[in-house]
């Protein structure tokens, strides 16, 4: 089946630090790939995504590349704010078409801290 | 602005009793998804709908059912609340299908204690 492996947090970084929270996943053909944001006590946002290989998902600074070859999924952000604390979760959504096909499976989570 | 909504934002309820979670979206989306979501464990799919009358189970169904009489709304019920149902619970909602599907749009979550 589908599943997607983020690597464990909590991270923790200054502010203006890089950061890269590393996502791969399984899955047969071409699924597309989501980031989602989630704020204390809120529901998950949207934060980019990417449909292909090689497409690159962007927004508010953060950034993923669609890597095929590596199954890989990675976020990466050059200079992080301490509004950009949230955890975050990497997911997948199948590429076959019919039922069962339009949920997402979701990691498990990388919750990001920055400090002033 | 369209949205949605889920009621209650906190329950806490004891165990053996039945619970019904609401979810309303404005967005008149056609596809209805319910997650919990677990420490350790992320967002795990319970029920999801593709459409009025059309309802499926997810990876974690078991104790948990739904049903769809309208475009707007998809409760969640627990038949007989357990301790392992203390979670927090989240509704989303998508429009399209196949290439033209939107992203998921979520609800703002209900805290479920069950004690």
């Amino acid at each position: 089946g589908n599943s997607v492996t983020q690597m464990e947090g909590p991270v923790t970084l200054s502010e203006e630090a890089f950061l890269t929270i590393n996502c791969t996943y399984t899955a047969t053909g071409y699924p597309s790939l989501f980031w989602y944001v989630q704020y204390p006590g809120e529901g998950l946002q949207l934060l980019l995504k990417a449909t292909k290989a090689d497409d690159k998902g962007s927004n508010k600074g953060f950034e993923a590349t669609y890597r095929k070859e590596t199954t890989s999924f990675h976020l990466e952000k050059g200079s992080v704010q301490v509004s950009d604390s949230a955890v975050y979760f990497c997911a997948l959504r199948a590429a076959y078409s019919g039922a069962g096909s339009y949920q997402l499976t979701f990691g498990k989570g990388t919750k990001l801290s920055v400090i002033p | 602005d369209a949205e949605i909504t889920q009621s209650p934002r906190h329950k806490i309820t004891e165990t053996g009793r039945q619970v019904t979670l609401a979810c309303h979206q404005t967005w008149n989306h056609n596809n209805m998804f319910w997650y919990r979501q677990d420490l350790g464990h992320g967002l795990r799919l319970i029920h999801y709908s593709y459409g009025v009358q059309d309802t499926n189970k997810g990876e974690v169904s078991d104790g948990y059912s739904v049903s769809r009489s309208n475009t707007e709304d998809l409760p969640l019920t627990l038949e007989s609340a357990a301790s392992s149902q203390t979670s927090v619970y989240f509704c989303a909602s998508s429009e399209g299908s196949g290439q033209g599907l939107s992203p998921l749009h979520f609800g703002n979550g209900t805290r479920l204690t069950v004690t």
